[in-house]
């Protein structure tokens, strides 16, 4: 079975923190993605990444920055957090497998800025 | 600007009936369609796909409807149960690209 781990369940953090979101798939998985989840809005991609050290801007980048140092591991950051960026981010990974490609999500990481 | 337009937001649906999710896209180079499942405090989780060579997918209660000159697909759930209850995302992604697409979500309560 494909397990994608999201490290934190629940996040509280302050204004201006750094805050780093961890994301582990064990799959050998190319590509891996992270979302952000808001109700009403459905889930909007901020970054992905197709290889390590490799990331690609999604639809809603600013304010957020990445890392992929190791095939298994993806990391978001927040550089300074803001009450703006309270949400529910969800991790995703994609082998490279052809036009039938299944994502796989984790439990995600509700995140609460104050 | 959303690529997958979702409706309707919300669904009520009495246990035994059909439930009815329908999507729209614009971009024609979107080539496989995906439907998620979301229960409350999991992640999405793959329900059914399909690509445009064919107009209808099947598996087990679930039905994928698409309509490529239209530009549309819709998710049928025959026989609703209250398990069903959760929130149902259509998705879109590019034959060149790496992410999909997602509409806005569906919030269905099927009640007893």
């Amino acid at each position: 079975d494909v397990k994608v781990t999201q490290s934190s369940r629940y996040l509280v953090k302050r204004t201006g923190e750094k805050v780093f979101l961890e994301c582990v798939q064990d799959m050998d998985h190319e590509n891996m993605f992270w979302y952000r989840q808001d109700p009403g809005l459905g889930l909007r991609l901020i970054y992905f990444s197709y290889d390590v050290k490799m990331k690609e801007k999604g639809d809603i980048p600013e304010g957020y920055s990445v890392s992929r140092e190791k095939k298994e591991r993806f990391s978001l950051i927040l550089e300074s957090a803001s009450t703006n960026q309270t949400s529910m981010y969800l991790c995703a990974s994609t082998t490279e497998g052809g036009p039938n490609t299944e994502a796989f999500f984790g439990q995600g990481t509700r995140l609460t800025v104050v | 600007q959303q690529q997958v337009k979702q409706s309707p937001q919300s669904l009520i649906v009495q246990k035994g009936g059909i439930s009815i999710i329908n999507c729209a896209y614009e971009n024609t180079a979107f080539d496989y369609f995906p439907w998620y499942q979301q229960f409350p405090g999991k992640g999405p989780a793959l329900l059914i796909a399909i690509r445009p060579d064919v107009s209808e997918k099947k598996e087990g209660r679930f039905t994928i409807s698409f309509n490529k000159s239209a530009k549309q697909f819709s998710l049928h759930i025959m026989d609703s149960q209250p398990g069903d209850s959760a929130t149902y995302f259509c998705a879109a992604r590019p034959n060149s690209g790496y992410a999909l697409n997602f509409g806005k979500g569906t919030s269905l309560l099927v009640t007893p």
